[in-house]
C-alpha cells in the first residue's frame, strides 16, 4: 500500500520568505501528484497537478517537482505572504481511483 | 457555477441512527468520491463513481453506501451510525481519475 509521508508536520516562517514543503512516498508506480492547500473548515483546493512524466509544474509564484525514483515531491513557495497560511496536503494517483494522501504540513507566515 | 456542494455542513447523530449526506456537482464530471478525514491520518477514499450507475468500494467503505443514479449527485449513506464513524466528510468530483479533482467543503459529523 502506498504510505505518503509529509515533514515537517508544521512550519512557521517570517513573510517574505521563500520556503520548501516536502513529501515522500513508498511506491514510484504513481499516476500524478496533487498539491492541494486546505484553509481551517474548508474544502481543499487544488495547487499544482503533476503527471507521472513530468519534473514540475509553476503557477505563479508555486512551483512543484516530482522526482519518481527517490520518491519525492516538493512544493516551493516564494516569496510567502500571510495569505499563504493554510494546510498543504500531498496526493498520489495510482490511476486506480484511490488518492493517496499525506497528513499535510500547516503552514503559518508571520506578518 | 457552485461546483460541489455539500449538505449539512455539520450533523451530531447518536449511535445507531441513520443519515444520508449529500452532494451536488454542476460541473458535469463523471467521476465522484467521498473521504474522510480523521486527526493524524491523511484523508481516506470512502466509494466513488465513474459515471451514473457506477460505483466501487475505496479504502475505507464498511458501514457507508452510495449510489449514483444521475451525474450531478452522489449521496453518501450511514447505515447505522458509530463513533467510530466522527469524522470529517469530503465529496469530491472530476473530470476523470487522475485529472484535477474538486473538493466541496465538507460535512462535519459527530456521533456520539
Amino acid at each position: 500500500k502506498q504510505e505518503v509521508t509529509q515533514i515537517p508536520a508544521a512550519l512557521s516562517v517570517p513573510e517574505g520568505e521563500n520556503l520548501v514543503l516536502n513529501c515522500s512516498f513508498t511506491d514510484s508506480a504513481i499516476y500524478n501528484l496533487q498539491w492541494f492547500r486546505q484553509d481551517p473548515g474548508k474544502g481543499l483546493t487544488s495547487l499544482l497537478l503533476i503527471q507521472s512524466s513530468q519534473r514540475e509544474q509553476t503557477s505563479g509564484r508555486l512551483n512543484a517537482s516530482l522526482d519518481k525514483s527517490s520518491g519525492r515531491s516538493t512544493l516551493y513557495i516564494a516569496a510567502s505572504q500571510p495569505g499563504d497560511s493554510a494546510t498543504y496536503l500531498c496526493a498520489l494517483g495510482t490511476g486506480a481511483n484511490n488518492l493517496f494522501f499525506g497528513t499535510g504540513t500547516r503552514l503559518t507566515v508571520i506578518p | 457555477n457552485a461546483g460541489v456542494t455539500q449538505t449539512p455542513k455539520f450533523q451530531v447523530l447518536k449511535t445507531g441512527q441513520s443519515m444520508t449526506l449529500q452532494c451536488a456537482q454542476d460541473m458535469n464530471h463523471e467521476y465522484m468520491s467521498w473521504y474522510r478525514q480523521d486527526p493524524g491520518m491523511g484523508l481516506r477514499l470512502i466509494h466513488y463513481s465513474v459515471g451514473a450507475g457506477i460505483t466501487d468500494q475505496g479504502e475505507v467503505p464498511n458501514g457507508y453506501n452510495v449510489s449514483r443514479s444521475t451525474t450531478e449527485d452522489f449521496p453518501l449513506r450511514l447505515l447505522s451510525a458509530a463513533p467510530s464513524q466522527t469524522s470529517v466528510y469530503f465529496c469530491a468530483a472530476g473530470l476523470r481519475e487522475g485529472i484535477t479533482q474538486y473538493f466541496g467543503p465538507g460535512t462535519r459529523l459527530t456521533v456520539l
